[in-house]
C-alpha cells in the first residue's frame, strides 16, 4: 500500500520567515495530495491541495509543489505568522481506489514572535 | 470549505458501556465518510470507510464488531464503540468526501473519548 513520509517532524521559525515541509510517497498511482492544518484539540483543516496533473499551486501565503517523477511534494508557507503555529499533515490518495487518504507523520510548526 | 460536524465533542464513560458518535456533513451530501483515530502527538489512522446504503469497509486490524458504523443518510454517519475499555480512549475524527473534480475530504472537529 501507499506510504507517506514527512519531514521535518518539528520546525521552529521566526515570524516573517518561510517554512517548508516535505513529503514523499511510494505509490506512483497516487494522484491527489492535500495538506491539512491541525490545531490542538481540533480536527484537521484542509488548507491546500494539488492533483498530479499540476506542478505547483499557490493560495496567498501558501504554496504546494509536486514532483511526480521523484514522488515528492512540498508545502511552502511564506511570511509566517504566530497563528500559523500548528501541526501540518500531508496526505496522498488515489481517486480510483476509494479516495482513502494516507497521511504523513505530521510536522509541528512553531512560529516565534 | 465545507462544514462537517461531530457530536459529542467529548465523552467520558465507564468501562463496558457503548458510546455513539455522530458525524454530519452540513452543507453537502456525502455518500462516503471516513472514520479515523488519533493518539496524542501521532498522525491520523484510518479505521473504516462508511458508505451510504451499504456496509462499512474496515481497515486491517480494526474490529468491525467493536466499532459499529452506520451510514444512515447522505449527511449522517455514526460510529458506535461497543463495550468500551480504557484502551479505546482516543480522539476520533470523521471526514466527509465531497465528490467533484478533487474529491476533497473535509474533517469534523473530533470527539475525545475517555473510558474510565
Amino acid at each position: 500500500g501507499e506510504n507517506v513520509e514527512q519531514h521535518p517532524s518539528t520546525l521552529s521559525v521566526q515570524e516573517g520567515d518561510s517554512a517548508v515541509i516535505k513529503c514523499t510517497y511510494s505509490d506512483s498511482a497516487s494522484n491527489y495530495f492535500p495538506w491539512y492544518k491541525q490545531e490542538l484539540g481540533k480536527g484537521p483543516q484542509l488548507i491546500i491541495d494539488i492533483r498530479s496533473n499540476v506542478g505547483e499551486k499557490k493560495d496567498q501565503r501558501i504554496a504546494v509543489t509536486l514532483n511526480k517523477t521523484a514522488k515528492h511534494f512540498s508545502l511552502h508557507i511564506t511570511e509566517t505568522q504566530p497563528e500559523d503555529s500548528a501541526v501540518y499533515f500531508c496526505a496522498a490518495s488515489i481517486k480510483a481506489a476509494g479516495n482513502k487518504l494516507t497521511f504523513g507523520g505530521g510536522t509541528r510548526v512553531l512560529v516565534k514572535p | 470549505g465545507a462544514v462537517v460536524s461531530q457530536h459529542p465533542s467529548w465523552v467520558i464513560c465507564k468501562s463496558g458501556t457503548s458510546v455513539k458518535i455522530e458525524c454530519r456533513s452540513l452543507d453537502f451530501q456525502a455518500t462516503t465518510m471516513f472514520w479515523y483515530r488519533q493518539f496524542p502527538k501521532q498522525s491520523l489512522m484510518l479505521m473504516a470507510t462508511s458508505n451510504e446504503g451499504s456496509k462499512a469497509t474496515y481497515e486491517q486490524g480494526v474490529e468491525k464488531d467493536k466499532f459499529l458504523i452506520n451510514h444512515a443518510s447522505l449527511t449522517l454517519s455514526t460510529l458506535t464503540v461497543t463495550s468500551a475499555h480504557p484502551e479505546d480512549s482516543s480522539f476520533y475524527i470523521c471526514s466527509a468526501l465531497r465528490q467533484g473534480y478533487y474529491n476533497e475530504q473535509f474533517f469534523g472537529p473530533g470527539t475525545r473519548l475517555t473510558v474510565l
